[in-house]
């Protein structure tokens, strides 16, 4: 069964304190693997799509890994600001037009001052 | 630039009423989406929508209805309300071209729907 699991639940950092989010998945025949942030009360917003192992993104304080198996998201040198939940979606074949997009249940981060 | 917008943000239905969550992109995407977001669980499919006209369901469709007439808009239809459909509502968009489906997908910032 496909099948996308995040850890740690929760996390938190103090500022400054780098840590690193993981998403491991079962798919068969991946075809994307994306990041989102989301804020209390807000929609997903998108951070970064991975494609192939060994794809590396960036953004600001963010950095997305991905392998055959698992993505981090590496947070270097956080702030307050990054506090949210992370959301790892992975894109299989299957499920008609729109293939399969399996999300995570998230990373809720805290970074405290 | 307003990207995917949804109204209301908050409604509480009793149960057994009907209503439209409305949404509507200004991206000119192609693609649209509806989810649901409970506690602890990821977000799951309701339906979608690969054009004008063009609807089919997702992982959980039962209780709910769309249409697509325009490029635009994609509203979903809760008919018979239910307490189990109390969750926070997702409508999504996103631009496919040459038959991969595999763009990001673009969020609004939900509706809150309690039924009681």
């Amino acid at each position: 069964e496909d099948q996308v699991t995040q850890s740690p639940e929760a996390l938190r950092l103090q500022e400054g304190e780098s840590s690193s989010l993981n998403c491991s998945y079962t798919v068969s025949g991946l075809r994307g693997l994306f990041w989102y942030r989301q804020d209390p009360g807000k929609g997903p917003e998108f951070l970064f799509t991975l494609y192939s192992a060994g794809e590396e993104k960036e953004k600001e304080r963010l950095k997305a890994t991905l392998t055959k198996k698992e993505s981090f998201l590496h947070i270097t040198a956080p702030k307050p600001e990054d506090s949210a939940t992370y959301l790892c979606a992975v894109q299989a074949p299957g499920g008609g037009a729109t293939n399969k997009l399996i999300f995570g249940t998230g990373t809720l981060l805290a970074v405290q001052p | 630039n307003a990207g995917v917008t949804q109204t209301p943000k908050f409604r509480i239905l009793k149960i057994g009423q009907s209503m439209t969550l409305q949404c509507t992109q200004d991206m000119n995407h192609n693609y649209m989406y509806w989810y649901r977001q409970d506690p602890g669980m990821g977000l799951k499919l309701i339906y979608y929508s690969v054009g004008a006209g063009i609807t089919d369901k997702g992982e959980v469709p039962n209780g709910y209805n769309v249409s697509r007439s325009t490029t635009e808009d994609f509203p979903l239809r809760l008919e018979l309300a239910a307490p189990s459909q109390t969750s926070v509502y997702f409508c999504a968009s996103s631009l496919q071209q040459g038959g991969y489906s595999n763009q990001p997908q673009h969020f609004g910032d939900g509706t809150r729907l309690s039924i009681l």
